[in-house]
Order: structure tokens, then C-alpha cells, then sequence
């Protein structure tokens, strides 16, 4: 079975700093990669996804993502961010041959303005 | 607003009770998704429906059971209810399979037992 692991739970930045969240997940064959986010009280929402194609993908807000198939890793950054990022990621993966969305334990982003 | 719609949005019952859980889908969205988020157990995928059909199987409780109307609403009914069952539960939809594992969430039913 697949398995997600993102590298930190807390994260606390200053605004202005840049963002990078680890995410490195198992599974054999070929999988679509997400990033989900989830705001104070609000519902989970989609960050960005990979498919296919360019490693790098661009999601809202500035993020950004890469895909590197060697290190099975689909890290999340962003060059400066802002007191509203704070939230919680998650990384997600769905193998193209399933149907389940693994999600990772999830990052809790705290920014201090 | 995500167009997936949860009931209730909170609820507080005893151990041993039972709790029906509601979900409706985005407009036109035939696959429906049940999360468990815990503080312990992150985000867990427990079932998924396709067209009223279960499609897969997650870390589901024998409890625990679900089902997706004709009408594409879903239930996730859980039973003999434990005080580890307070959780957070999420249901998503999505278009259609194959999936793409782009789900839209509800803001989920918090459950909490006493």
C-alpha cells in the first residue's frame, strides 16, 4: 500500500520567508501528486496537482511544487510568504491505477506577521 | 464554497450511541469520498462510492458503514460508538472515475463522544 510522509509537523516562519515542505511518498508504479490546504475552520482545498508533463507545477497564492521521480518527493514552496498562508498542508498521492487518495500526516504553518 | 454540503456540522452523543452522518456531492459528481481526520491518525481515507456503487476501501471500522443513494447523497452511519471515534469527518466528491484524485471537500461533522 502507498504511504505519504511530509518531513514536518509544525512550521513556524516570519513573513517574507520562503517556504519549503517535504514530501516524499512509496508506491511502485505511477501516481498524480497533490497538495491540499486547509485554512482555520475552513474546508480542505486544492493547492496544486501534478499529472504529467513539467516537473514543476505552479498551484494558486504563488506556490509551487516539484515532482522528482528518482526521490519519490513532491516538495511545496513558496519564495515569500505571507501571515495568510498559515494553515495546514497536506500532500497527497493517487496512484493512476486506484482509487484512494493517500493523504500525508500534514504540515501545520504558522506565520508570524 | 467547495458545492459539497455536510450534516451536522457538530455533534455530541455517548459511547455505545449511533450517528448518521450526511453528505450531498457537488452538482453532477458521481464519486464520493469519507475522510476521518484525528489529532493521532492524520487524515484517513475510509470509503469511496462511485454511482451508488462502493469503489474502494479504506481503513474502514467494522462499525462503520456507508452507502450512496440514487440520488448521489451519501451516508456514513457509525455504531456502538467508541470515544476514539471523535473525529473530524470529511466527505469529498469528484467527477467521475478514473479518478484523478482531484476532490472537492465539505467542511466537515464534527463528532464528538462523551
Amino acid at each position: 500500500a502507498q504511504s505519504v510522509s511530509q518531513h514536518n509537523h509544525h512550521v513556524i516562519l516570519s513573513e517574507a520567508a520562503s517556504l519549503e515542505l517535504g514530501c516524499n511518498y512509496s508506491y511502485g508504479g505511477t501516481v498524480n501528486l497533490f497538495w491540499y490546504v486547509q485554512y482555520p475552520g475552513q474546508h480542505l482545498q486544492l493547492l496544486l496537482k501534478y499529472f504529467s508533463g513539467d516537473p514543476l507545477v505552479k498551484g494558486i497564492k504563488g506556490f509551487e511544487a516539484e515532482f522528482i521521480k528518482s526521490k519519490f518527493s513532491f516538495n511545496l514552496r513558496k519564495p515569500s510568504v505571507q501571515w495568510s498562508d498559515t494553515a495546514e498542508y497536506f500532500c497527497a498521492v493517487n496512484p493512476v491505477d486506484g482509487n484512494k487518495l493517500v493523504f500525508g500526516a500534514g504540515t501545520i504553518l504558522r506565520v508570524k506577521s | 464554497d467547495s458545492g459539497v454540503t455536510q450534516t451536522p456540522k457538530h455533534l455530541i452523543t455517548a459511547t455505545g450511541q449511533r450517528v448518521t452522518l450526511r453528505c450531498s456531492p457537488r452538482s453532477g459528481d458521481l464519486s464520493v469520498y469519507w475522510y476521518q481526520q484525528s489529532l493521532d491518525q492524520g487524515l484517513q481515507f475510509l470509503i469511496q462510492y462511485y454511482n451508488g456503487e462502493e469503489r474502494a476501501k479504506g481503513n474502514i471500522l467494522e462499525r462503520f458503514s456507508a452507502q450512496q443513494f440514487p440520488d448521489l447523497h451519501s451516508e456514513l452511519n457509525l455504531s456502538s460508538l467508541e470515544l476514539g471515534d471523535s473525529a473530524l469527518y470529511f466527505c469529498a466528491s469528484s467527477v467521475a472515475t478514473p479518478n484523478t484524485g482531484e476532490l472537492f471537500f465539505g467542511e466537515g461533522s464534527r463528532l464528538t463522544v462523551l
